[in-house]
């Protein structure tokens, strides 16, 4: 059974700052990964799909990579900004559906 | 841009009723799905829906829950009876590609409270 985690679980940050999150999943035979935002009581929103077959994803200021063979993703965002604050899920797609990390929650201060 | 659409935002219903949560998918979508999130767990799997069947559904997709796609633009989700546990956010999302090669686009949710 695949199981995704995420850490740290909640991270705080001055404006500005280079941070990494980090994503690990037991079960290497993936598909793709994706990484999502969620902002408290609403939805989920795409930010980044990784194919199995891809090193890494690049959206603006995030940088997302994915080393299958080792079960790892991180999450990199750059010149982190107040709006950035929200919590960030990993999700992992093996048959038929995504699984889902328990998500970090980054606060960015400004 | 296009984006999935859900439908009431929050409902609060008692135990035994019916309830139905109703989702707009991206039109030129072909995959539908329901995942669910009860407050303070992961986001999980309920069904994946595609040509007018369900493809795939976990565990907790028991004979309580049914899909429909009434229409050509609605995707529902029915909960014959809810108990307290079915309490939660749930989200509809679509794909224009099947899950393990397309990403998944997720509506704003539907909070559903069972007393």
């Amino acid at each position: 059974k695949q199981e995704v985690t995420q850490i740290p679980a909640a991270l705080s940050v001055p404006e500005g700052e280079n941070l990494v999150l980090n994503c690990s999943f037991t079960d290497s035979a993936i598909y793709n990964l994706q990484w999502f935002r969620q902002d408290p009581g609403k939805g989920l929103t795409s930010l980044l799909l990784i194919q199995s077959s891809q090193r890494e994803q690049t959206s603006g200021r995030l940088n997302a990579s994915l080393d299958k063979s080792s079960g790892r993703s991180t999450l990199y965002i750059a010149a982190s900004q107040p709006g950035d604050s929200a919590t960030y899920l990993c999700a992992v797609c093996g048959n038929y559906k995504l699984t889902f990390g328990k998500g970090t929650l980054l606060t960015v201060n400004p | 841009e296009p984006e999935v659409t859900q439908t009431p935002s929050h409902q609060v219903t008692q135990m035994g009723q019916e309830v139905i949560l109703r989702c707009v998918p991206i039109s030129n979508h072909l995959y539908f799905y329901w995942y669910r999130q009860i407050l303070g767990q992961k986001v999980e799997f309920l069904v994946s829906f595609y040509n007018n069947e369900i493809s795939e559904k976990s565990e907790i997709f028991d004979d309580q829950f049914s899909v429909e796609r009434p229409d050509g633009s609605n995707f529902t989700l029915k909960i014959r009876s809810t108990k307290l546990e079915d309490s939660a956010m749930y989200f509809c999302a679509s794909s224009a590609l099947r899950t393990e090669t397309g990403e998944l686009f997720f509506g704003e949710g539907s909070r559903l409270t069972v007393l």
